[in-house]
């Protein structure tokens, strides 16, 4: 299994102000996953975040708003960039344990943008 | 359609109840699948894998039907503490998706 840090655990920011997500993983994962989890709503995934190469956006989803990084196999941040009320939600990050196996989860962002 | 569907709910059943959730997937291409069990403002924690010859552990029992490209998990004996919200995963290509979960509530 994968135990996965995120932090911050909530917080409430101002439209217009960006907020980062990190995510710490125990151990190396080649890739890492952003999702959005809106309220009453099942998990929508952002983006697939790679070590070493530009991170691949689901539909709907682009790197101006939600810039990645993925510096090393352990680490990622999501950015949610130029904050508006439509972007509170849960944000959470993902991790198999090896390839084709179940995905581990942060304990995800509250993020409530006022 | 969505690559991933499950009926909403909710399921509200007694205690001691049996009750059975079902998940189609679109991609006929997916090797594994899961059931996810989500509690309110909690992350999603893996409840089990579904394996093609099925997977029981407990009062939990998955399978997977390949030619009608559906899961299914079944709960025996309902517990207060299984009310929560089910996920069903499907891999993609690289990628996990995830179906709209069914809410189930156990009732005392």
């Amino acid at each position: 299994s994968a135990v996965i840090s995120q932090k911050p655990s909530r917080d409430i920011c101002q439209r217009g102000t960006s907020l980062t997500i990190q995510c710490q993983v125990d151990s190396q994962v080649t890739m890492m996953f952003w999702y959005r989890q809106q309220p009453g709503q099942s998990l929508t995934l952002i983006a697939t975040a790679n070590q070493g190469s530009e991170a691949t956006y689901e539909s709907g989803f682009v790197i101006d708003k939600f810039p990645i990084s993925r510096p090393n196999l352990t680490f990622s941040t999501l950015t949610v960039s130029n904050m508006s009320p439509e972007d509170s939600s849960i944000y959470l990050c993902s991790a198999p344990g090896q390839v084709n196996t179940e995905a581990f989860f942060g304990q995800g962002t509250r993020l409530t943008v006022v | 359609r969505k690559e991933v569907e499950q009926d909403p709910g909710p399921f509200n059943v007694p205690e001691g109840a049996t009750v059975a959730f079902n998940c189609t997937y679109s991609n006929s291409a997916s090797q594994s699948f899961f059931w996810y069990r989500q509690d309110c403002r909690k992350e999603p924690k893996l409840l089990m894998s579904v394996y093609s010859s099925g997977n029981e552990d407990g009062r939990f029992t998955a399978q997977l039907n390949r030619a009608s490209q559906y899961i299914s998990l079944l709960i025996r004996d309902s517990k207060l503490s299984d009310s929560a919200t089910y996920l069903c995963v499907a891999e993609g290509t690289y990628k996990y998706i995830f179906g709209t979960g069914t809410r189930l509530k156990v009732l005392a």
